[in-house]
């Protein structure tokens, strides 16, 4: 069984500060973690994804996320926000067990960026 | 076409009324899945069509929920006897898989911009 838990169902920055969007998985297996953007009426978009290969990832629009298995957690980070980062942020978790396996979301995190 | 597409956009319907929601995937994708994301939640599975084995459904909340898909192309996920429980935003996404030599798959899932359905 898998499960995500994203800490924070708001999370409130300044333009230029730093983001940091908290995500904690369990899984019975390795996990492929992702990382979903989701802006106002529009489908999901793939920031990143981990995959086993390196533990740091580096995503689109300037955003990255470190895989840490010991804490089980893969937090999402970008340096300096900006106002076009204000969306809905989903951690997601799937098995690597085939090649076609559900994704396990979050509750997801909504990103507000002000001035 | 270039992503995943889906029909309606939006869809308002009446309880005990059935309702029919379509998904085209990207071309040469052969996984398709059905999520739902209820307002303020996150994305609940649904159901997954890998090719030609048999899909997934253990997501599927009632036996009021039924999908389809023909081939590696469209599929329809329908809702009989819709409920006001049954609104939401139903997104489909579609991925291909990169097998590597000697290690695991990787697969990304494309979503569409989902179909939202009322129920009054």
């Amino acid at each position: 069984a898998q499960s995500v838990t994203q800490l924070g169902s708001h999370v409130s920055v300044s333009e230029g500060a730093l983001v940091l969007l908290r995500c904690n998985y369990s899984s019975s297996v390795p996990p492929y973690l992702f990382w979903y953007v989701q802006y106002p009426n529009q489908g999901l978009q793939l920031l990143l994804k981990y995959t086993s290969a390196a533990t740091l990832v580096k995503g689109i629009n300037g955003f990255e996320a470190e895989f840490k298995k010991s804490e089980t957690s893969f937090h999402l980070t970008k340096p300096s926000a900006h106002m076009s980062d204000a969306a809905e942020y989903f951690c997601a978790v799937s098995s690597n067990t085939g090649p076609a396996s559900k994704l396990t979301f979050g509750t997801g995190t909504r990103l507000q960026v002000t001035l | 076409g270039a992503g995943v597409s889906q029909s309606p956009s939006n869809k308002v319907t009446e309880k005990g009324k059935d309702v029919e929601l379509r998904c085209d995937p990207i071309s040469g994708h052969t996984a398709l899945y059905w999520y739902r994301q209820r307002l303020g939640q996150g994305l609940e599975f649904l159901i997954y069509f890998q090719g030609n084995s048999a899909p997934d459904k253990s997501g599927l909340p009632s036996d009021r929920f039924s999908a389809e898909r023909t081939g590696e192309s469209v599929s329809t996920l329908t809702i009989q006897r819709t409920q006001q429980e049954d609104s939401a935003v139903y997104l489909c996404a579609s991925s291909s898989y990169t097998g590597l030599a000697g290690g695991p798959f990787q697969e990304t899932q494309y979503f569409g911009p989902g179909t939202r359905l009322l129920v009054l």
